[in-house]
């Protein structure tokens, strides 16, 4: 079974910083990787998708890394901003018959004050 | 950009009542996916549907049913309510499986 873990669980930095997000997953044989943001109480919001056969992806400020063999992805913030502060969730699609699934990890809470 | 749209946003039920939500999904999307997300919980996957076929289950209880519709809408049908169903409820949408999965905007359910 497909197990997501993501660390550190929660995060405070000043406005400013550059932060990594860890996400880990224990079975390689993933279709793709998702990171998503999750305001309190709001809808899941898709920040970037790595597919098996990517490293990386960019989008903005945001840069997502795969590991498929190590069973890592890390999201990098440059330049952290106030309005990052949410909850990102990591999420692996694998398995199934085909039409695969996501498994999430528990999120790691981020807070960016001014 | 159309979005995936569930409805109701929210919606209050008692225990041991009936419950249905929808879910209409970005236009041609044929793959549509339900989760569970309880209180401070990271989202469980429930039911997929592919094609109007259900395609993948997960941890969806007995009491609960879904089906995906001619129009690729889907309806997730929930009896017998109990307290720990209270949860938000989203729905997803890809075009084919192991796809960029765009979720909807959620239904809060609480149960009384």
């Amino acid at each position: 079974k497909q197990e997501v873990t993501q660390i550190p669980a929660a995060l405070s930095v000043p406005e400013g910083e550059n932060l990594v997000l860890n996400c880990s997953f224990t079975d390689s044989a993933i279709y793709n990787l998702q990171w998503f943001r999750q305001d309190p109480g709001k809808g899941l919001t898709s920040l970037l998708l790595i597919q098996s056969s990517q490293r990386e992806q960019t989008s903005g400020r945001l840069n997502a890394s795969l590991d498929k063999s190590s069973g890592r992805s890390t999201l990098y913030i440059a330049a952290s901003q106030p309005g990052d502060s949410a909850t990102y969730l990591c999420a692996v699609t694998s398995g199934g018959s085909g039409y695969s699934t996501l498994t999430f990890g528990k999120g790691t809470m981020l807070l960016v004050s001014p | 950009a159309a979005g995936v749209i569930q409805s109701p946003r929210h919606l209050i039920k008692e225990k041991r009542e009936t419950a249905t939500l929808k879910c209409y999904p970005i236009p041609r999307h044929d793959t549509v996916y339900w989760y569970q997300q309880g209180p401070g919980q990271d989202p469980q996957f429930l039911i997929s549907f592919y094609e109007k076929m259900q395609s993948d289950k997960g941890s969806i209880p007995d009491r609960f049913s879904a089906q995906q519709f001619s129009d690729y809408h889907s309806e997730l049908n929930m009896s017998s309510l109990e307290l720990g169903d209270s949860a938000l409820y989203f729905c997803a949408s890809s075009r084919g499986g192991a796809n960029e999965q765009f979720f909807g905007p959620g239904t809060r359910l609480t149960v009384l």
